[in-house]
């Protein structure tokens, strides 16, 4: 059975740090490319970061940009957000997400979420 | 404001048929054809509906359809059933750059 589990999130500061990871398992982790996706509380879905099969190529949208950095590890099936310099408008759930298929943007798995509030 | 323009609700009774639509730009539906649907419960995870415009994930009922005509995309609920009534977002892919775009969002009400 395919499962997505983030963790990582909690309350931070604003100009703070946090580190969120995404544990994969029932599938060769290192054969998809995955995804960050983000939603604000009573907000819709956005589009935060991707990554390649293998940690080579990422894109971020720009309202990220320059402050996180994706990353995974195929050794541990495990997907990472870095986000640092957090403002109060990054509060939301951060969900990890499966591509269906390469480069096609279709999410097929997703975790169940972990929210960051960014507050003082 | 979301890349992708959705009605914010719609509605329907038991058995009757609902299009939400999605309308996008030349430079992300109207070239593209990765164009995806999720449903959303409260409190839950998204959960993929169609992709590639038309295509069905296994599992999903056959009452789901999804279309495209120019720089819309439609998702079609057949035969209404109370747990339909979820949140819908479509998504595209825009490029190298923006990469993927969302809808705001909409809310089906089974009346």
């Amino acid at each position: 059975e395919v499962q997505l589990v983030e963790s990582g999130g909690g309350l931070v500061q604003p100009g703070g740090s946090l580190r969120l990871s995404c544990a994969a398992s029932g599938f060769t982790f290192s054969s998809y490319w995955m995804y960050w996706v983000r939603q604000a509380p009573g907000k819709g879905l956005v589009w935060v970061s991707r990554i390649n099969s293998d940690g080579s190529s990422t894109t971020y949208a720009d309202s990220v940009k320059g402050r996180f950095t994706i990353s995974r590890d195929n050794a541990k099936n495990t997907l990472y957000l870095q986000m640092n310099s957090l403002r109060a408008e990054d509060t939301a759930v951060y969900y990890c997400a499966r591509d269906l298929a390469v480069a096609g943007a279709s999410f097929d798995y997703w975790g169940q979420g972990t929210l960051v509030t960014v507050s003082s | 404001q979301s890349a992708l323009t959705q009605p914010r609700s719609v509605s329907g009774s038991p058995g009757q048929s609902v299009t939400v639509s999605c309308t996008g730009t030349s430079s992300d539906v109207g070239t593209y054809n990765y164009v995806s649907w999720y449903q959303q419960h409260p409190g839950k995870a998204p959960k993929l509906m169609i992709y590639d415009v038309s295509k069905r994930p296994s599992g999903v009922p056959d009452r789901f359809s999804g279309s495209k005509s120019g720089n819309t995309a439609s998702l079609t609920i057949s035969g209404l059933q109370a747990e339909d009534e979820a949140d819908y977002y479509c998504c595209s892919y825009a490029g190298s750059y923006t990469y993927v775009v969302f809808g705001g969002g909409t809310k089906l009400t089974v009346l």
